[in-house]
């Protein structure tokens, strides 16, 4: 069974672009979350999604924004690029919202901004 | 505010060392606590779940256990494959709340 996809594998923009990441979680998981990791630390939270709607959200400002399709993939929309926004960007799928799930990441998305 | 911290930051061991990484937590009431590994530039793969202090769980050379402060991972006679970065997470109780990552244990094993 094929894991969490995400596409692309590499991304290079420049500051003040606008960017569009996507992720296909596990066959039959219903929730997707968005993390982004910056070399060295551990992933931080961004987005939640199940059933199409927005279930949580981390601590980022509101060029940050994110939708789940019918089919339960997903996309990252970070507009006005910041080179801090340089980072891993992870998507995990899980069955469900349910907190003891457990979450699946896929192989991320590496963002770099000049 | 949930905080997760582990230690060391980097460890170096020789092929068949035995060590343990520490997973120090502070949560509002402890729903889950989970461990992945990572290897460079790629996802955190998934490894164990625990849910209550005593609770114990094993993978081939991992064995990870909880207490009500702290999660161990102990690997036991390591082999240069297991190198790559452990990470720690915690999931709270109150409300739908994500996964509150640690910034990992960089293992190197040497053959």
């Amino acid at each position: 069974d094929a894991g969490v996809t995400q596409s692309p594998t590499h991304l290079i923009k420049t500051r003040g672009q606008q960017v569009t990441l996507r992720c296909s979680p596990i066959s039959g998981h219903k929730s997707v979350s968005w993390y982004q990791q910056v070399l060295g630390q551990g992933p931080q939270f961004i987005f939640q999604y199940y059933e199409k709607e927005e279930r949580g959200r981390g601590n980022f400002p509101d060029r940050f924004s994110a939708r789940q399709f019918p089919n339960y993939s997903s996309e990252l929309n970070v507009n006005a690029l910041l080179l801090g926004d340089s980072a891993l960007y992870l998507c995990a799928s899980s069955p469900t919202s349910g907190a003891t799930d457990t979450q699946y990441f896929g192989p991320g998305t590496r963002l770099t901004v000049l | 505010e949930d905080q997760v911290t582990q230690s060391p930051e980097a460890l170096r061991l020789q092929e068949g060392e035995s060590s343990s990484l520490n997973c120090s937590y502070t949560v509002s009431g402890l729903r889950g606590l989970f461990w992945y590994r990572q290897d460079p530039g790629k996802g955190p793969e998934f490894l164990f779940t625990l849910y209550s202090a005593g609770e114990e769980k094993e993978k081939e050379r991992l064995k990870a256990t909880l207490t009500k402060k702290e999660s161990f991972l102990h690997i036991t006679a390591p082999k240069p494959e297991d190198s790559a970065t452990y990470l720690c997470a915690v999931q709270a109780w109150s409300g739908n709340t994500p996964l509150v990552f640690g910034k990992g244990t960089r293992l190197s094993v040497i053959a």
